[in-house]
């Protein structure tokens, strides 16, 4: 069965320093969809990014970059030089190739970046 | 407008009664999807549908029905509302399997 992992239920740091937010995934499919979201305070859920299972090349977006390990099964998502707007929940998700496209949520990490 | 669209944003209703969930989606995206938010479960899938008049079941469906008629909407109906069903509401759509997927902003259902 999947599931998504993400172990640390909140985080708190200080702007501008770098957080990593984990997330850990099981499935028995080759071929799988990696997918992180932001929740800001503000409710709307907002698409990060997508992976998928034959692209383990990390991608790196302004402050925001991702670590995609097979070997581990993971994909961690990291903000460098965090800002009070980085707060939110991030949301780590997964999609395998049989499963009609549903989205196996992890129940998201808070992040609360402080001034 | 262009998107996905929820209403209500907000509704509270009775136990026992009856409410529907409105989700419309303008770019005839095959695959939507219902999700429920609970604090201390993350989002969590009821029902989901691949096109339309194809719907299914997902983690959580006991109390909830679906319809999809038409490829843009997809309406999910509590039957007799109860109190363990308040909660947020997403509704999702996506064009393909494995693709990005785009929710709509949350109907924020209490039951009292």
């Amino acid at each position: 069965a999947q599931k998504v992992t993400q172990a640390q239920t909140e985080i708190s740091v200080v702007e501008k320093e770098d957080v990593t937010l984990d997330c850990v995934y099981e499935t028995r499919d080759t071929t799988y969809y990696l997918f992180w979201y932001k929740q800001p305070p503000s409710g709307e859920l907002v698409f990060l990014i997508r992976r998928n299972s034959f692209d383990e090349q990390n991608e790196i977006s302004g402050r925001y970059s991702w670590n995609f390990q097979k070997s581990t099964s993971s994909f961690n998502f990291t903000i460098t030089a965090s800002q009070v707007v980085d707060s939110a929940v991030y949301f780590c998700a997964l999609s395998e190739e049989g499963s009609q496209g549903n989205l196996i949520f992890g129940k998201g990490t808070k992040l609360s970046v402080k001034p | 407008d262009a998107g996905i669209t929820q209403s209500p944003r907000y509704k509270i209703t009775e136990t026992g009664r009856q409410v529907t969930l409105m989700c419309h989606q303008t770019w005839s995206h095959s695959y939507m999807f219902w999700y429920r938010q609970d604090l201390g479960h993350g989002l969590r899938l009821i029902y989901y549908s691949a096109a339309a008049d194809i719907t299914d079941k997902g983690e959580v469906p006991d109390g909830y029905v679906v319809s999809r008629s038409k490829t843009e909407n997809f309406p999910l109906t509590l039957e007799s509302a109860t109190r363990s069903q308040t909660s947020v509401y997403f509704c999702a759509s996506s064009v393909e399997q494995g693709r990005g997927y785009t929710f709509g902003s949350g109907t924020r259902l209490t039951v009292v």
